[in-house]
């Protein structure tokens, strides 16, 4: 039982090149999230998936797009890099929306120059 | 706007010294809150508190929720260590971010020898 599998763990891109970030989870949990944690500023919801097919805005979803195919994973996509996505982003999914706890995957740390 | 505030943001203690990390929230409608501990990686879960005055325990950790006062705190006796970390507090509410988890910005504790 893998958990949150995120992949990578490092990533370097060059302004305006684009990228997915992956996660997976082999627990069959419906919901799904994307958070980037920045220095003095916790973690912040990008977005997030209530089951397949269904996908929703968090608080700064801005250059980023999701999809939810399947129950297994949720893509996070870069459009066009830009610096102020330099971060560290974390996948956390959970049984269910809000009851149940939520389980952290191990983060990818970006970096856009 | 749903909010969680953590105080104090950063903590200097040495091992066996008690600390007490606060956590304070404004929310529409409260389901949860809860509390985890990030080292190097991911944040791993800790407590999770819905009902008022009930305390949770796990060893020298204990957390306590005030639903009157809106607020809750999170204990850590005879620190040691590896309670390095930062915690993070996070709120759970019905209303428009219904189920995703808001964080604070946390508290860096350092706990020297």
């Amino acid at each position: 039982n893998a958990g949150v599998t995120q992949t990578p763990k490092f990533q370097v891109l060059k302004t305006g090149q684009s990228m997915t970030l992956q996660c997976a989870q082999d627990m069959n949990h419906e919901y799904m999230s994307w958070y980037r944690q920045d220095p003095g500023m916790g973690l912040r919801l990008i977005h997030y998936s209530v089951g397949a097919g269904i996908t929703d805005q968090g608080e700064v979803p801005n250059g980023y797009n999701v999809s939810r195919s399947t129950t297994e994973d949720f893509p996070l996509r870069l459009l066009s890099a830009a610096p102020s996505q330099t971060s560290v982003y974390f996948c956390a999914s959970s049984y269910r929306q809000g009851i149940y706890g939520y389980t952290f995957g191990s983060g990818t740390r970006l970096t856009v120059v | 706007e749903d909010k969680v505030v953590q105080s104090p943001l950063s903590l200097v203690v040495h091992e066996g010294d008690t600390v007490t990390l606060n956590c304070s929230y404004e929310v529409t409608n409260f389901r949860s809150l809860l509390w985890y501990k990030q080292e190097k990686k991911a944040p791993t879960f800790l407590f999770m508190l819905t009902s008022s005055g009930i305390e949770k325990k796990s060893g020298r950790l204990s957390s306590i929720l005030d639903k009157k006062e809106l607020f809750s705190i999170l204990n850590i006796t005879a620190t040691q260590t590896g309670d390095s970390a930062i915690y993070l507090c996070a709120i759970i509410s019905y209303g428009g971010s219904q189920g995703n988890l808001i964080f604070g910005k946390g508290t860096k504790l350092s706990v020297k020898p």
